[in-house]
């Protein structure tokens, strides 16, 4: 599975957009990027996933660049609640179950 | 549906003791795996498998066994507990094939080891 870069922590201002981003340089034809966040010391929490085309759902929305190397998540009116460790994971949708992730991004919404 | 559960959820053990967490799903998926996650520090895959009879070694193996008997039950064994090893353990699953998009994590198991 393809390794993927994350910003350490950010900051988001309570009812605004939160962007998280991520790159995934080196991500293979058939891997598919998914988003999960851990939320104090629960276990993650699967929030949406896309190949190519740009997805949403009732959580958030998912953009992912052209070229697939990067991509953002962005939770539209973030609240207090949303503050947690938020992981980016490259990997097959079939075949072997070895996902990897990585340290995350810690976002921080403020009120 | 009880989901992805643990059990125990907190632990203490002394050096050198051996133990199982335990991880069992209702769910029928073919895939199933350990993650630890010490403090600050993001997931650690220690074992996977992909169906009953099969495993494989993660990221961070060592000091760790584990079997698949069952496609229910996934249990991991500490032989000889270090303090290294303290830790929270996450169990996951998924559905295996196409449709196997999302993991399901357990609540996670506290270890403590003096």
């Amino acid at each position: 599975d393809a390794k993927t870069t994350q910003p350490p922590s950010m900051d988001c201002a309570e009812g605004r957009a939160a962007n998280l981003p991520c790159n995934h340089s080196t991500i293979s034809g058939n891997e598919y990027v998914y988003w999960y966040r851990q939320i104090h010391s629960q276990g993650p929490q699967y929030i949406i996933h896309g190949l190519k085309n740009n997805e949403t759902n009732e959580m958030a929305s998912l953009i992912i660049t052209e070229d697939r190397k990067s991509s953002t998540l962005i939770l539209p009116h973030a609240t207090l609640r949303d503050t947690a460790v938020y992981y980016c994971i490259v990997r097959v949708n079939t075949g072997g179950f070895k996902t990897i992730f990585g340290a995350g991004t810690r976002l921080f919404v403020k009120a | 549906n009880a989901g992805v559960t643990q059990t125990p959820k907190f632990q203490v053990l002394k050096t050198g003791q051996s133990m199982t967490l335990q991880c069992a799903q209702d769910m029928n998926h073919e895939y199933m795996s350990w993650y630890r996650q010490d403090p600050g520090m993001g997931l650690r895959l220690i074992h996977y498998s992909v169906g009953a009879g099969i495993t494989d070694q993660g990221e961070v193996p060592n000091g760790y066994n584990v079997s698949r008997s069952t496609t229910e039950d996934f249990p991991l064994r500490l032989l000889s507990a270090a303090p290294s090893q303290t830790s929270v353990y996450f169990c996951a699953s998924r559905k295996g094939g196409t449709s196997g998009n999302t993991i399901y994590f357990g609540e996670g198991s506290w270890l403590t080891v003096v």
